[in-house]
């Protein structure tokens, strides 16, 4: 069984500060997604990855395949910033079809 | 642009109630769709996809079915609402298995 944890699962910084989110799954993936979802509730994707490391902005996402861990950095948080992040990933073989999401990552960033 | 357009944002239903939720999709052709599900507290789980019209898997047995009516529609209904239907329900696309997923705005259902 595929499983996604997430740490912390709630995080409060204040504005300015360096932020990371953590994400470990337990099986092999063909691609891991990082998403922002405001209390609105509408999801909006942030980065796709199956290897290394991108960029946009002040984000940035990382994975390392071998130990099956991937990180969202926040830098010079902002209370805009603030949403729940989530870490889903996508399962190589037959059940490539769908995606296994975590519980999520409640991030306040405070002025 | 691809697009993905859910409605309504929120909706309050008496048990025993039909409900229709419906997606569309613009901007693209011949997606994958998919409806997914959040409880409180949980992640997101999803409930049923479709590679094409009228083809659609159910990936957990519920009170809820889906139709793919034409390329970019995507629609979630049931004939009667349960209590525990209630919940927060995505609409989801995308090209590939290995593209960027598009989400919708979500809908907000509460069962009274």
């Amino acid at each position: 069984k595929n499983e996604v944890e997430q740490s912390p699962q709630n995080l409060t910084a204040q504005e300015g500060e360096f932020i990371t989110i953590n994400c470990s799954y337990s099986v092999g993936i063909s691609a891991l997604h990082w998403l922002q979802q405001h209390p609105g509730g509408g999801i909006v994707s942030l980065f796709m990855l199956s290897s290394g490391k991108k960029k946009h902005g002040r984000l940035i996402a990382t994975i390392n395949i071998q130990e099956k861990h991937s990180s969202l950095h926040i830098t010079a948080s902002h209370p805009r910033d603030s949403a729940v992040y989530i870490c889903a990933v996508r399962p190589r073989g037959g059940s490539n079809y769908k995606l296994t999401f975590g519980k999520g990552t409640l991030l306040t960033v405070n002025p | 642009s691809q697009t993905i357009h859910q409605w309504p944002a929120t909706l309050v239903q008496p048990v025993g109630s039909p409900l229709s939720l419906e997606c569309t999709v613009e901007g693209t052709s011949n997606p994958n769709l998919y409806w997914y599900r959040q409880a409180a507290g949980r992640g997101l789980q999803l409930l049923f996809y479709s590679v094409g019209i009228g083809q659609i898997s159910s990936e957990v047995p519920q009170n809820l079915s889906a139709s793919r009516p034409q390329d970019r529609q995507f629609i979630l209904s049931s004939k009667k609402l349960l209590l525990s239907d209630s919940g927060f329900y995505l609409c989801a696309f995308h090209r590939g298995v290995n593209t960027e997923a598009f989400f919708g705005q979500g809908t907000r259902l509460t069962v009274v």
